[in-house]
């Protein structure tokens, strides 16, 4: 079956470091997903991304955050310079298409961020 | 606004008993609603949805929940627990008024005793 992939599993970085967090999501989805989790609390939305642009983002999407889609199967979130607040589990999500039956998202396995 | 709210944060039940996992919706219009289930050191799993066609909505492992309109609730429920159904169950709301963003309830741990 399937699956969207991320890597790294963990991160470590030093504050003030960048840090690129990478996923495949799924061959013939369309739309892609950054969501985070921060130790103990709700997973949070970031940012969507339909058509190589941001179709949707949060108010935690700041201009410290930016996605990419560089090539025909990768999506990566960058963090330009990362606070220890940005210490969470960053999940990777990929959906078909908008209409009810192809919005399910699909999550990858998440990567830990742990920034010291 | 839409949101969620999973009223127990913690539920634990003994093995071969019924499984109750609570979540109440906030929305102004009718919303799709989900349940994805996240087993340790692994990514979240799409349990079940709703999309406004059958009320009762089965998912895999026999896990299925109601919507409640009257309610504004879609509650999970199982039958008779399994030891590999110990794991974080978070309910989810798919705004009407968003195109893409689905908004997540806090969780709720499942604990299973033999």
């Amino acid at each position: 079956e399937p699956e969207v992939t991320q890597t790294p599993s963990h991160q470590v970085t030093q504050m003030g470091q960048e840090v690129i967090l990478r996923c495949v999501p799924i061959s013939n989805h369309l739309y892609f997903y950054w969501y985070r989790q921060i130790l103990g609390q709700k997973v949070e939305f970031l940012v969507s991304f339909y058509n190589n642009e941001i179709s949707e983002k949060s108010e935690i999407f700041d201009d410290q955050f930016s996605v990419e889609r560089p090539d025909g199967s990768n999506f990566t979130l960058k963090i330009r310079s990362t606070k220890l607040e940005d210490s969470a589990m960053y999940f990777c999500a990929s959906s078909e298409g908008m209409t009810p039956r192809q919005r399910e998202q699909y999550f990858g396995p998440g990567t830990r961020l742990t920034v010291t | 606004a839409q949101s969620v709210t999973q009223l127990d944060s913690h539920v634990s039940v003994s093995e071969g008993t019924p499984v109750l996992l609570r979540c109440n919706y906030s929305s102004s219009y009718s919303p799709s609603l989900f349940w994805y289930v996240q087993h340790p050191n692994k990514g979240l799993q799409l349990l079940l949805k709703y999309t406004s066609a059958a009320t009762l909505v089965k998912g895999i492992n026999g896990f299925e929940a109601e919507f409640k309109k009257s309610e504004t609730s879609f509650h999970l429920t199982k039958p008779s627990a399994h030891m590999s159904d110990a794991a974080e169950y978070f309910c989810v709301v798919s705004p009407y008024s968003s195109a893409s963003k689905i908004i997540f309830g806090s969780g709720t741990r499942l604990s299973i005793r033999p």
